[in-house]
């Protein structure tokens, strides 16, 4: 399973826009990166997966180099309810082998 | 995206006492979900996976006779925690997988916040 690293934490203001990167080194040919939000006291939610290029939804936007030894996900003009644990997370599909182990996640903090 | 039913999403025991956690997907079919434990301030961490119609596959250190796991059908999975001990007392969280196009995601469930007295 591929490892991730990405920032402990990270402060905001409301209105910016906020970029987390996820570094995942040993990514396999199938992979694919996914990010979760989690609220205290909530399961994860899924916002964004993609595996190369850049995804775009309704909520977030996924940049992921030709390399996809990174990603990052891209919050646009962030509210105070955008505050959580933000997970990147990387696996593959199926037979390949696609548990997801979560690491340490990116808590960001938005302030008024 | 797809919905996940937890239930319930909180439980106090006593100890000694088994506890039944229930996992639904509710608009597609699920053969693969999976149980999560997590521990104020820390990370999700995978106790097993439950696959429909066939026995559960555990986390090394994850006592199988202490969490048993049944997926009985393509939208239900169960865990039941034995024998309850206060060191028991966790989050517990489902998810299930739904394949999607080229990708897989996995949809999580509220958690069940079980306290052991």
């Amino acid at each position: 399973l591929a490892k991730t690293t990405q920032p402990i934490s990270m402060d905001s203001y409301e209105g910016q826009e906020v970029n987390i990167t996820c570094s995942h080194n040993n990514i396999a040919t199938n992979d694919y990166i996914t990010w979760y939000q989690q609220f205290p006291s909530q399961g994860p939610r899924f916002i964004i997966q993609g595996y190369k290029t850049k995804v775009t939804n309704e909520v977030a936007s996924l940049f992921i180099p030709a390399d996809r030894k990174s990603s990052t996900l891209s919050l646009p003009r962030v509210s105070l309810s955008d505050t959580a644990v933000y997970y990147c997370l990387v696996a593959g599909r199926e037979a390949a082998g696609n548990k997801l182990t979560f690491g340490g996640g990116t808590r960001v903090l938005v302030k008024p | 995206g797809a919905v996940v039913s937890q239930h319930p999403s909180w439980v106090i025991c006593k100890s000694g006492t088994s506890v039944k956690i229930e996992c639904r997907s509710l608009d597609f079919q699920a053969t693969t979900m999976f149980w999560y434990r997590q521990f104020p301030k820390q990370s999700l961490m995978l106790m097993a996976t439950s696959n429909e119609g066939s026995k559960a596959t555990y986390e090394q250190g994850v006592e199988k006779d202490k969490f048993l796991i049944n997926h009985a059908s393509l939208t239900l999975s169960t865990l039941t925690v034995t024998s309850a001990h206060p060191e028991d007392s966790s989050f517990y969280i489902c998810s299930a997988r739904e394949l999607a196009g080229e990708g897989d995601i996995q949809y999580f469930g509220a958690g069940t916040r079980l306290s052991v007295l």
